[in-house]
């Protein structure tokens, strides 16, 4: 499968621990998005990848959120001290430089408890 | 006011119905207009793209974007029971920067094509 792999697809935690998701985009791909995605909404611009370098990050991603991609290629997201208003679905997007449709995993569900 | 509104339905319609979804926007900055469809528990994926305004029809579907109105349709023609889905609009701005990628959805609308 050459798409875009995100895991855990569910996670279930209680409020206050830290989770990390992963994801793992289309190889050739040197763009990595991550997007939050709440019951009933549409995806909401989290930030963006051009190789390693962060390039953009939204006010949504609070200090707790932090975002790695280290060598290029797969990237984390970890959300430290967990709440319930972090429930959602994190999806990651995968994109060549310029202008290029975004290829979506199938997100990782967080729920908290 | 969010900077894209989108009607989040439901629709439902019969098998070999004519869909219309649209969104409106705010921001004129935006340039580049898609529409994704989106399955239960699923991923987002690409249907339509186009850019500034203009029509582009790819087999059952069309989509037309009117900068001047701010207004992005999506039509489906012989709809099926496989379309059955969520429909996202999303808007970017310039291309080959960052704010490409950059996407601004919609709400969603969620479609039902029974047989």
């Amino acid at each position: 499968d050459t798409g875009v792999s995100q895991d855990p697809r569910h996670k279930i935690t209680k409020r206050g621990q830290n989770v990390t998701f992963r994801c793992d985009p289309i190889s050739e791909h040197n763009r990595l998005y991550w997007y939050r995605q709440t019951l009933g909404q549409g995806p909401e611009f989290l930030t963006y990848f051009q190789n390693e370098a962060q390039l953009e990050k939204s006010r949504l991603l609070s200090d707790r959120f932090s975002a790695e991609r280290p060598k290029g290629s797969f990237s984390t997201l970890e959300i430290q001290r967990t709440e319930q208003g972090d429930s959602a679905m994190y999806l990651c997007a995968s994109s060549t430089q310029g202008v290029g449709e975004l290829f979506f995993g199938e997100g990782s569900r967080l729920t908290v408890l | 006011q969010k900077e894209v509104e989108q009607d989040p339905g439901p629709l439902s319609v019969p098998e070999g119905a004519i869909v219309s979804l649209n969104c409106t926007y705010s921001n004129s900055a935006f340039q580049y207009f898609m529409w994704y469809r989106q399955y239960s528990r699923k991923g987002p994926e690409l249907l339509m793209y186009t850019y500034s305004s203009g029509n582009k029809e790819d087999g059952r579907f069309t989509a037309q974007v009117d900068k001047s109105s701010k207004y992005i349709s999506l039509f489906i023609r012989d709809s099926q029971p496989s379309d059955s889905a969520t429909y996202l609009c999303a808007m970017s701005g310039n291309a080959g920067g960052t704010s490409y990628g950059k996407l601004t959805f919609g709400q969603g609308t969620i479609l039902t094509v029974h047989p």
